[in-house]
């Protein structure tokens, strides 16, 4: 079991740029979810997926994110165009039907200039 | 608004003592509550957790206590040891309604030597 991957673990862009992170939720494991870790807020839940389908948006900040979930092993969060606001560490995490918590991954600290 | 609250940003403990920490929670729908730990550049790890059904649940060192008519939990950690250092992020679901899981903030836990 090699846990929840994300990708990149860091990324440093400018502002206006594209970003895209990725996870590779456990296999067999079939609710994904992002989430944003700031000092100011804490952990926070921005999308979550089950079986593919997303469920829950109403946390995804604005319209310059967008997330998706084409198949069960793979998930993208895209910010497009990036603001210096949205410097955070990124998370992604999965969990079983059934299962009581989630596993997360490692994160991708995101900085944008 | 916060659903889950952690008031106290830190927390400095002796080596060998008790650490307590607490968790207000507002949403009555709540009926799951987790605690996850984090280190730096890691992920957050599931630590122990308890149902509304009961009012304590014991792991070893780790005791988490619901108050449900208070709405407040607390973790106790008896006794403190060095690698306990860690954020530590108390979280709540109400599981019969859906499946994502509300962070609070978190506190972060210095064990003192």
């Amino acid at each position: 079991d090699a846990g929840v991957i994300q990708s990149p673990r860091h990324e440093v862009t400018e502002m206006g740029q594209e970003v895209t992170l990725r996870c590779k939720p456990i296999s067999g494991h079939n609710s994904l979810f992002w989430y944003r870790q700031t000092m100011m807020r804490g952990l926070e839940l921005l999308i979550y997926f089950n079986n593919n389908v997303p469920i829950d948006d109403s946390g995804m900040p604005e319209d310059r994110f967008s997330a998706k979930m084409p198949n069960a092993s793979f998930s993208t969060l895209k910010i497009q165009p990036s603001e210096p606001r949205d410097s955070a560490v990124y998370f992604c995490a999965s969990r079983r039907t059934g299962g009581l918590g989630y596993t997360f991954g490692s994160g991708t600290r995101l900085t944008v200039v | 608004d916060q659903q889950v609250k952690q008031n106290s940003p830190s927390l400095s403990v002796q080596e060998g003592r008790i650490s307590i920490l607490n968790c207000d929670y507002t949403n009555s729908m709540f009926d799951y509550f987790l605690w996850y730990k984090k280190y730096p550049a890691e992920g957050p790890t599931f630590l122990i957790s308890i149902s509304s059904i009961k009012d304590k649940n014991e792991d070893g060192r780790f005791t988490v206590f619901l108050n449900k008519s208070a709405k407040h939990l607390s973790l106790h950690i008896v006794p403190s040891q060095p690698g306990d250092s860690a954020v530590y992020f108390c979280a709540a679901s109400a599981k019969n309604r859906d499946d994502k899981i509300i962070f609070g903030k978190g506190t972060r836990l210095h064990i003192l030597p």
